[in-house]
């Protein structure tokens, strides 16, 4: 199947790093996302990690892939209170049947508390 | 701004009735997706189109049905409304598809059935 599994829940005081968490099930999954929704808004993409690599870093951003694990997350150093928001993590399995389908977890609402 | 515009942006209506929510792609992106997003449900996929054809289907309902047209804009129907339709209803688009397609999303249309 195509679970993805996040944490629901993130609250970290402001300066702080903050760590995402995510699990996926398909061992097919090559591509692996991020997403952020601010409140009342779309979909804003953040970056994303193929599985042959182990770590993107793109200014606060760090994505960390264990694909023997299938374990992702996400690090957002010195998190700002304009970081609250969801944040989605969302796998395209690479299998004919699912070709460009995105499959989410549930999201992780990051609380940044000044 | 991703590029993908959704219109409307809010939508009210009445229970048994018909709406019809429009997308237009980023330009060139020939893929075209749906999704529903509901607090129950999380982010579900709805259905996928390519160059006009339709390429996936997920948890689409037989009520609701979609299509893309020669310029690339999709519109998504949803007819004889429930209140459990009421939900955000995002489009989004890649230039080609299949993994490692980047996937923009627009900013998404409320939906609420009264």
């Amino acid at each position: 199947g195509e679970d993805v599994e996040q944490s629901l829940f993130l609250s970290v005081r402001e300066g702080d790093s903050s760590v995402i968490n995510c699990t996926y099930t398909d061992s097919s999954s090559t591509y692996l996302y991020w997403y952020k929704q601010e409140p009342g808004a779309g979909l804003q993409l953040l970056t994303y990690i193929f599985s042959n690599m182990d770590m993107k870093q793109d200014q606060r951003l760090t994505v960390l892939l264990n694909k023997k694990d299938k374990h992702l997350s996400l690090r957002i150093a010195d998190t700002q209170t304009g970081d609250s928001a969801i944040y989605f993590c969302a796998e395209i399995p690479d299998r004919g049947s699912t070709l460009g389908r995105l499959y989410f977890g549930r999201g992780t609402q990051l609380t940044v508390w000044p | 701004d991703s590029g993908v515009t959704q219109t409307p942006k809010h939508l009210i209506t009445a229970t048994g009735q018909r709406v019809t929510l429009r997308c237009s792609p980023r330009s060139g992106d020939l893929s075209v997706y749906w999704y529903q997003q509901s607090l129950d449900q999380g982010l579900q996929f709805l259905i996928q189109y390519y160059n006009g054809e339709e390429r996936a289907k997920g948890n689409i309902l037989e009520r609701f049905s979609a299509q893309q047209f020669p310029d690339l804009h999709s519109e998504l129907n949803l007819s004889s409304l429930e209140l459990g339709d009421s939900a955000l209803y995002f489009c989004a688009s890649s230039a080609a598809t299949g993994a490692g397609n980047t996937i923009y999303f627009g900013e998404g249309s409320w939906l609420t059935v009264v």
